[in-house]
């Protein structure tokens, strides 16, 4: 069966610093990958979807990038954190050939202070 | 106007109640529905998705979805204590990669023993 990891759980940052989160995901192959992030009390922003290795989308501008350095593993990645970059962040995939359905990983919950 | 509006509650209902969950959509290129449970500081968890309009029927759970109308609804019978949580609506259309999920806000859910 497919199980999708992320870490770390919780993490708090000051502002300026930098930031890396990590997803991979077992039990598929060459899967679709999502970075969200939800604001509490609102619904989930898409920020970043892979179809494949070092291919990366944006959906939104904003102060995070995303990689992919293997099939099954997505980065995201800040520079310099900002108050705003604070959230739940929850990486996701789907499979080839059923797009229409994402599973979600447990989440990295990030503070900015 | 939001894509997608999902009423935020919170719904209380006691234990047993039926509960119906709706959310109401603007974009008619919506091709697939589903709705995801997320427990507190939790990743979304898929419950049920759907293609058609009408019903489709997974144990205590039945997702509905009227086209016509831009209207889909989760029910959910003989609600437990372990319901309470976030249920979240989705909606997809595509993309060029596959297709993209548009979410609700959510609304919680408590249910009462």
């Amino acid at each position: 069966s497919q199980t999708i990891h992320q870490w770390p759980a919780t993490l708090v940052q000051p502002v300026g610093s930098p930031l890396s989160l990590e997803c991979t995901v077992e039990g598929t192959s060459n899967p679709n990958l999502y970075w969200y992030r939800q604001a509490a009390g609102r619904g989930l922003q898409l920020l970043f979807y892979s179809v494949g290795i070092g291919q990366i989308s944006s959906e939104v501008p904003q102060n995070l990038s995303a990689s992919r350095p293997q099939d099954r593993q997505f980065i995201l990645s800040s520079k310099k954190l900002l108050l705003s970059d604070s959230g739940f962040y929850l990486c996701a995939w789907s499979a080839w050939g059923r797009r229409e359905t994402q599973y979600f990983g447990p989440g990295t919950r990030l503070l900015v202070l | 106007q939001k894509e997608v509006e999902q009423d935020p509650g919170p719904l209380s209902v006691p234990e047993g109640a039926i509960v119906s969950l709706n959310c109401t959509y603007s974009n008619s290129a919506f091709q697939y529905f589903m709705w995801y449970r997320q427990y507190s500081r939790k990743g979304p968890e898929l419950l049920m998705y759907t293609y058609s309009s009408g019903n489709k029927e997974d144990g205590r759970f039945t997702a509905q979805v009227d086209k016509s109308s831009k209207y889909i609804s989760l029910f959910i019978r003989d609600s437990q204590p372990s319901d309470s949580a976030t249920y979240l609506c989705a909606m997809t259309f595509r993309m060029e990669y596959g297709n993209k999920l548009v979410f609700g806000a959510g609304t919680i859910l408590r249910v009462k023993s």
